[in-house]
C-alpha cells in the first residue's frame, strides 16, 4: 500500500502570511499532485510534478507555488495567503500519469 | 459543462439494500478511478479500471469507454459504506491529469 504523508494536518494562517504544506511519499512514485477541495465539492488540481526539480501548473495554479526537491517530497507554497485559500489540500502520488492514485490524509488550511 | 458528471448527487439507503452510482463522461476517458471519502475526510482508492469490470467484496464497478460511462454497485450496504464517492477519469492518450466528478454523498441508515 502506497504511503503518502502530509504535514501539517491542520493549520491556521493569517492573511498575507506564508504557508508551506509538505508531502512525502515512500513508494518511489514519479508523479505527485496537489489538489484543493472546497466544502461539498470535488477536487481541483493545483500543481503536479513528474520528476524531481520540475513542477507543472494544474487547473488552478494562481496564488500557489510548488517545489519538488526530491522524488519523495513535494511542497505547496502560498507566499501570500488569502481568505479564498481556506480549503482542504490533498497530496497524491502515482507511478504514471494514468496510474492508480494514492492520497495523503489531507491538510486543512484556515486563513483568517 | 461538466466533463465528469456523477449521479445521483446524494443518496440514502437502508442497511442491507443495494444501489448503483453512475459517472458519465464527455471526454474520451481511457481509465477510471473510484474513490470513497469517508467521514474522517480520507480519500480511499476503491477501483482503478480500464474498460471492463472489477469486483471487490460487496463492491463492483464497470467502465464502458465506448458509451462513456462508469458505474459503481454497492451490494448489501453497511453503515461503514457511508461517505462521498468520487469518480475520476483521465483524458485520451497524452492527457496528464485525472478529472474528478462532484461526488455522490451516500448515507446508509440502520
Amino acid at each position: 500500500e502506497a504511503a503518502v504523508t502530509q504535514s501539517p494536518r491542520s493549520k491556521v494562517a493569517v492573511t498575507g502570511g506564508k504557508v508551506t504544506l509538505s508531502c512525502h511519499q515512500t513508494n518511489n512514485h514519479d508523479y505527485m499532485y496537489w489538489y484543493r477541495q472546497d466544502t461539498g465539492h470535488g477536487l481541483r488540481l493545483i500543481h503536479y510534478s513528474y520528476v524531481a526539480d520540475s513542477t507543472e501548473k494544474g487547473d488552478i495554479p494562481d496564488g500557489y507555488k510548488a517545489s519538488r526537491p526530491s522524488q519523495e517530497n513535494f511542497s505547496l507554497i502560498l507566499e501570500l495567503a488569502s481568505l479564498s485559500q481556506t480549503a482542504v489540500y490533498f497530496c497524491a502520488s502515482t507511478w504514471s500519469n494514468t496510474g492508480q492514485l494514492y492520497f495523503g490524509e489531507g491538510s486543512k488550511l484556515t486563513v483568517l | 459543462g461538466d466533463k465528469v458528471k456523477q449521479s445521483p448527487s446524494a443518496l440514502s439507503l437502508q442497511e442491507g439494500t443495494n444501489s448503483a452510482l453512475r459517472c458519465n463522461f464527455s471526454i474520451a476517458a481511457t481509465t477510471v478511478q473510484w474513490f470513497l471519502q469517508n467521514p474522517r475526510g480520507s480519500l480511499i482508492n476503491l477501483f482503478y479500471l480500464v474498460p471492463g469490470t472489477k469486483e471487490n467484496g460487496r463492491l463492483k464497478s464497470a467502465f464502458d469507454s465506448k458509451e462513456s460511462y462508469s458505474t459503481l454497485h454497492i451490494r448489501d450496504a453497511q453503515l461503514e459504506d457511508s461517505g462521498t464517492y468520487f469518480c475520476a477519469a483521465d483524458g485520451s492518450s497524452g492527457s496528464w491529469q485525472l478529472i474528478f466528478g462532484s461526488g455522490t454523498q451516500l448515507t446508509v441508515m440502520p
